[in-house]
């Protein structure tokens, strides 16, 4: 089992739907969980931290679950905007990005 | 912008030659660490330094290394490039403690081709 893995994308979506990201972990000790995008040929930039409570930032939503080891991101209302790479990041003593999920909002 | 610079930006190499990449963390960080991101992956961990010392590596060999000095900043170093050595090598510095612990601020990335 890889150690990190997210649903394979791309992922086409209509403008003002929602989109759901899942990724799964194997280290059971992994300590944090964070949510990344990544435009195309740029740098990935922190989306928000996944709080064990779950998290919600605007039309962002994040969830962890410990039991199942996954954590989940949740887009409302989705923008042309939101078109880019969702990378999840679990850090324990090394930091392991997922392949990313690659998001194509539609006009 | 994460205030985060690396440089050089872009380079050419060839196989067998050595590379040193830079990279200054944001005012107020103590680790920086370093990824390789080929195309379409995610990136890849190499190694982070927190106050001098590496306190975590990845799955890359020992040609892969790096330092960090006092002022946070950080290289990475590779000998004998291989081809499959090119790649964006970003640098990512953050907190050890606080509200903010371990969120990932990145430098641009420098953009290795070795030919």
């Amino acid at each position: 089992r890889k150690e990190v893995e997210q649903d394979p994308g791309p992922f086409n979506v209509p403008e003002g739907a929602t989109v759901a990201f899942n990724c799964t972990y194997s280290n059971s000790a992994s300590q944090s969980f964070f949510w990344y995008r990544q435009d195309c040929r740029k740098e990935p930039k922190l989306l928000m931290s996944v709080y064990s409570s779950g998290n919600e930032d605007g039309r962002f939503t994040a969830q962890l679950n410990r039991a199942s080891q996954y954590i989940s991101l949740l887009i409302r209302d989705s923008k042309l905007s939101d078109s880019a790479t969702y990378l999840c990041v679990v850090r324990d003593d090394k930091i392991i990005f997922g392949k990313g999920t690659r998001l194509h909002i539609l006009p | 912008e994460t205030g985060v610079t690396q440089s050089p930006t872009h380079l050419i190499k060839t196989r067998g030659q050595q590379v040193t990449l830079r990279c200054s963390s944001q005012s107020g960080h103590n680790t920086v660490s370093w990824y390789q991101q080929a195309l379409g992956q995610g990136p890849q961990f190499i190694f982070q330094y927190y106050r001098e010392e590496e306190n975590g590596r990845g799955n890359f060999p020992p040609r892969f290394s790096g330092l960090q000095f006092p002022n946070y900043s950080s290289e990475l170093n590779v000998n004998a490039l291989e081809l499959d050595d090119s790649a964006l090598y970003l640098c990512a510095s953050s907190l050890v403690s606080g509200p903010t612990a371990g969120e990932l601020f990145f430098g641009e990335g420098s953009r290795l081709t070795v030919l």
